[in-house]
């Protein structure tokens, strides 16, 4: 089955290091696009940045970027988004997305969410 | 940054009516517009791409219009199982961009 797994709910103190993973199965993992889009406590989407892990080349939302860092391991399909520094303010549900370019760039698979607490 | 405006933020129908959800981009571009549907407690699922191709799996009563500046998403007869919070987003450009949502309720 196509899918995208994601590691469990996360929970962190401020400022300590953070990291949370996508697991891609069932399609060929270097051929798309991946990423992660955010959703704060009953509010929208947001689209943070994704990777092409052919060539690991990575763009990002210009509101994340310096903040987080994805990455992208093909030995393992597995994509990260790791914060060095977290905040308070990055308490959100995160979602991995599989974009599939046949569909001018639709986000056509999504993981099944991690919960992210940053707390003292 | 592309602005992606929904109207209306919420709507309460009956189960059978036809909805429409219009989303008005800040700019104008091709049909790199998409829907997604998100029932509460789960993660988003693509319904709509490319402003009118159905998604597999999806049921015919949704379908999608629009060109230009002016999308929108139609269900033709509500179930209750159609209870959710409707996103569209544009894939034109970066930053990619979301409208604020729509939740549909069932009267």
């Amino acid at each position: 089955e196509v899918q995208l797994v994601q590691s469990g709910a996360a929970v962190t103190r401020p400022g300590e290091f953070l990291k949370i993973s996508c697991e891609a199965l069932g399609y060929s993992f270097a051929k798309y696009w991946i990423g992660w889009v955010r959703q704060m406590p009953g509010e929208g989407l947001e689209w943070m940045g994704v990777i092409y892990p052919g060539d690991s080349f990575t763009t990002y939302n210009p509101s994340f970027e310096g903040q987080v860092t994805i990455s992208a391991d093909r030995s393992t399909n597995t994509a990260s988004l790791q914060w060095t520094s977290p905040k308070a303010s990055d308490s959100a549900m995160y979602y991995c997305i599989r974009q599939e370019g046949l569909k001018l760039g639709a986000f056509d698979l999504w993981g099944q969410g991690t919960l992210v607490t940053v707390s003292s | 940054d592309i602005q992606m405006t929904q109207s209306p933020s919420a709507l309460s129908a009956s189960v059978g009516d036809r909805v429409t959800i219009t989303c008005r981009a800040s700019q104008t571009f091709n049909n790199y517009l998409n829907w997604y549907q998100q029932k509460p407690g789960t993660a988003p699922k693509l319904l709509i791409y490319a402003a009118s191709n159905l998604q597999s799996g999806v049921p015919s009563r949704f379908s999608g219009s629009g060109s230009g500046t002016e999308f929108t998403l139609t269900i033709t007869s509500l179930q209750p199982e159609d209870v959710a919070t409707y996103f569209c987003q544009q894939t034109y450009s970066l930053p990619y961009t979301f409208g604020q949502g729509t939740k549909l309720e069932i009267k």
